[in-house]
């Protein structure tokens, strides 16, 4: 099945510091969806993003689907960012997680 | 507009007892998901309904895993025996059919002891 790997595992920053997470892709995907899980567990979907770039406030979204891989930009960070950050690929109808990258960010 | 509701949000039980999670999904959302999620895994699926019908089940552990959707509106996931390694955050989510853009509920903690 798709492989989806995301780099890097583990993440500290100083608040404003501005980070880049990486999610590749094995193979070809309909979507991808990035989710932030908050310290208590909630799963929020923060982008929907096939191909192409998206901005949301401080966080921002790039995907290339022809290389296979998305990044998402945080910039400015704040303690409220802490967390794990999972890309999801939708293969066929179903949606595969990677493992996520936990951000802990410093006040 | 309401969430997806999820209940219990913790349950403690030992092994080979039972457990069922309950799941109401937003209103008009066809589409209803369970994910299981390990801790510091991923969330992997175990079910996904279009409206009260099985889309894909083939990561349910069919031998102690069960669920439905029998009115297409809320659903319920049933373990039977519980095993060690079921000790895990059950999520249940739902989205509009075809947008495939998920809302998740706040999970359901089981530990097996």
């Amino acid at each position: 099945g798709i492989q989806v790997e995301q780099s890097p595992p583990d993440l500290i920053l100083q608040e404003g510091a501005n980070s880049t997470l990486r999610c590749n892709f094995s193979d070809s995907v309909n979507n991808l969806q990035w989710f932030h899980q908050n310290p208590w567990g909630q799963l929020i979907n923060l982008f929907y993003i096939p191909s192409g770039t998206k901005q949301n406030g401080r966080l921002s979204a790039t995907t290339v689907a022809t290389e296979r891989y998305s990044l998402l930009y945080i910039s400015s960070s704040q303690t409220t960012d802490s967390g794990v950050y999972f890309c999801a690929v939708d293969q066929g109808g179903k949606l595969i997680f990677g493992q996520g990258t936990e951000l802990s960010v410093k006040p | 507009e309401a969430g997806v509701a999820q209940s219990p949000r913790y349950k403690i039980i030992e092994k080979r007892q039972s457990v069922a999670f309950w799941c109401n999904p937003i209103s008009g959302h066809a589409t209803l998901y369970w994910y299981q999620q390990i801790l510091g895994q991923g969330p992997k699926l175990l079910i996904q309904f279009q409206n009260n019908g099985v889309v894909d089940d083939s990561q349910l552990p069919k031998d102690r895993f069960s669920a439905e959707r029998l009115k297409g509106v809320d659903s319920t996931l049933k373990i039977q025996p519980a095993k060690l390694e079921d000790s895990a955050v059950y999520l249940c989510a739902s989205s509009q059919a075809g947008s495939g853009v998920l809302t998740f509920g706040a999970g359901s903690r089981l530990t097996v002891l």
